[in-house]
């Protein structure tokens, strides 16, 4: 069975780092992309970004870039997303999901596979 | 800067057919932008819907269905059930891997 497993839920203080993960369990891992969704309360959902796990070629958001960092262990199928020093805005569901991009004909089939997301809640 | 739209809210009667639409500020959608749709109830991760502007998902019924309508792409629902009750997002593939989301319908069946 293809799923996708994400860490538990967090509650941080503000300044604090964070590290959260999503394992790939049932197909070939380092053959897709994992993409990375942030959903705050009672709001939709925003694109963070993409790495592949073969060779953690990452891709950002212009509204993420230098806000997240995504990598990646191939050795333990594991995608992470990274925080240095979290603020309150940051508190959110955060969902990964498998991104069917093909790179080099740059064709993309849509985000398939989903974790059952990681809520994020940060306060003092 | 770019922006995906969609109308904020629908409703629908059971049985019946609805057009969801996903547009852009900066251009008209077209294949190119392969685009995606999504559902979503409270609570629960997105469900795939539809991909490559008009493929179905495993395991979507055929009462789903996407397309390019004039300058934007659908999501048509045909025989809409209560459980059809949900958020909709549709996706847009902008280039060099990065996605952008619309701001999602919100769908009442009733």
């Amino acid at each position: 069975d293809v799923q996708l497993v994400q860490s538990g839920a967090e509650v941080k203080k503000p300044g604090e780092s964070l590290r959260i993960s999503c394992q790939g369990f049932g197909y070939s891992f380092t053959s897709y992309w994992i993409g990375w969704v942030r959903q705050m309360p009672g709001k939709g959902l925003e694109w963070m970004g993409t790495i592949y796990l073969g060779d953690s070629d990452t891709r950002y958001s212009p509204s993420f870039q230098g806000q997240v960092i995504i990598s990646a262990d191939k050795s333990t199928n594991t995608a992470y997303l990274q925080w240095i020093r979290l603020q309150a805005s940051d508190t959110a569901t955060y969902y990964c999901a498998r991104n069917n991009w093909n790179y080099v004909l740059d064709y993309y089939s849509g985000l398939d596979v989903w974790g059952q997301g990681t809520t994020v809640t940060v306060s003092s | 800067q770019t922006v995906v739209t969609q109308e904020p809210s629908f409703s629908v009667s059971p049985g019946g057919t609805v057009t969801l639409t996903c547009g852009l500020n900066s251009d008209s959608v077209s294949a190119y932008y392969y685009p995606s749709w999504y559902q979503q109830t409270p609570g629960q991760p997105p469900r795939t819907l539809i991909y490559d502007t008009s493929t179905r998902s495993s395991g979507v019924p055929g009462r789903f269905s996407g397309s390019i309508l004039g300058n934007k792409a659908a999501l048509t629902i045909t025989g809409a059930q209560a459980d059809d009750d949900s958020n909709y997002y549709c996706a847009l593939y902008m280039g060099s891997g990065v996605v952008l989301f619309g701001g999602g319908t919100k769908l009442t069946v009733l």
